[in-house]
């Protein structure tokens, strides 16, 4: 079965980086494009980055464009998010994704990890 | 961006009634809509794809409708474990964009 696992969330001070991995299984990770999407404590949810199957096309969400960075490696089964100049706005839960398909751009959250919490406090 | 107003924002409903939640886009998105449930702020859940489209295993008292700006889900026959918050999401036009959400209570 599909399994999402991230790791790498914790307590960071505004402006440091930090950078979350999400480990996959259960599935053909190189075949599907991949999301990152956050939930700030109490809030909705917001979609974050995606990108395709292979690496190569990525998009974010305007409040993270230049800060963050999406990538994978396929040869590891992994999905990464660097995230830099972190502010307080950051802080969240963030969930990856498995897109239904492969296609650009995924369009759809068919699986999702449980979460790795942000927190950006002095 | 597309915005997705979503409403109500919360919902208090007795075990079997009819609860129907809707979402209106601030353009057309044709069919490009998803619904998701959460329970307790864990993993969502993918429900409803492409507007009206029964994800695999989901049980089929939930359904989804519409199309250009105007969205509906629904649930026939509310049951406790549906106890849950849902948000419609669009993926017309990056970035996709989630409505607010809807808290779903049990009277």
């Amino acid at each position: 079965q599909v399994q999402l696992v991230e790791s790498g969330g914790g307590v960071v001070q505004p402006g440091r980086s930090l950078r979350l991995s999400c480990a996959a299984s259960g599935f053909t990770f190189s075949s599907h494009g991949m999301h990152w999407v956050r939930q700030a404590p109490g809030k909705g949810l917001e979609w974050v980055a995606v990108i395709s199957y292979d690496g190569t096309t990525k998009y974010y969400v305007h409040s993270v464009n230049g800060r963050f960075t999406i990538s994978r490696d396929n040869s590891k089964s992994t999905l990464y998010l660097q995230m830099n100049s972190l502010t307080t706005e950051d802080t969240a839960v963030y969930f990856c994704a498995k897109d239904i398909g492969s296609g650009w751009p995924p369009t759809t959250f068919g699986h999702w990890g449980q979460g790795t919490l942000v927190t950006v406090s002095s | 961006d597309i915005q997705m107003t979503q409403s109500p924002s919360s919902l208090s409903a007795s075990v079997g009634d009819r609860v129907t939640i809707t979402c209106q886009a601030t353009q057309d998105i044709s069919y490009y809509v998803n619904w998701y449930q959460q329970k307790s702020e864990r993993a969502p859940k993918l429900l409803i794809y492409d507007a009206s489209n029964l994800e695999t295993g989901v049980p089929s008292r939930f359904s989804g409708s519409g199309s250009g700006t105007d969205f509906t889900f629904t649930i026939s026959s509310l049951q406790p474990e549906d106890i849950a918050t849902y948000y419609c999401q669009q993926y017309d036009t990056l970035p996709w964009t989630f409505g607010q959400g809807t808290k779903v209570e049990i009277k």
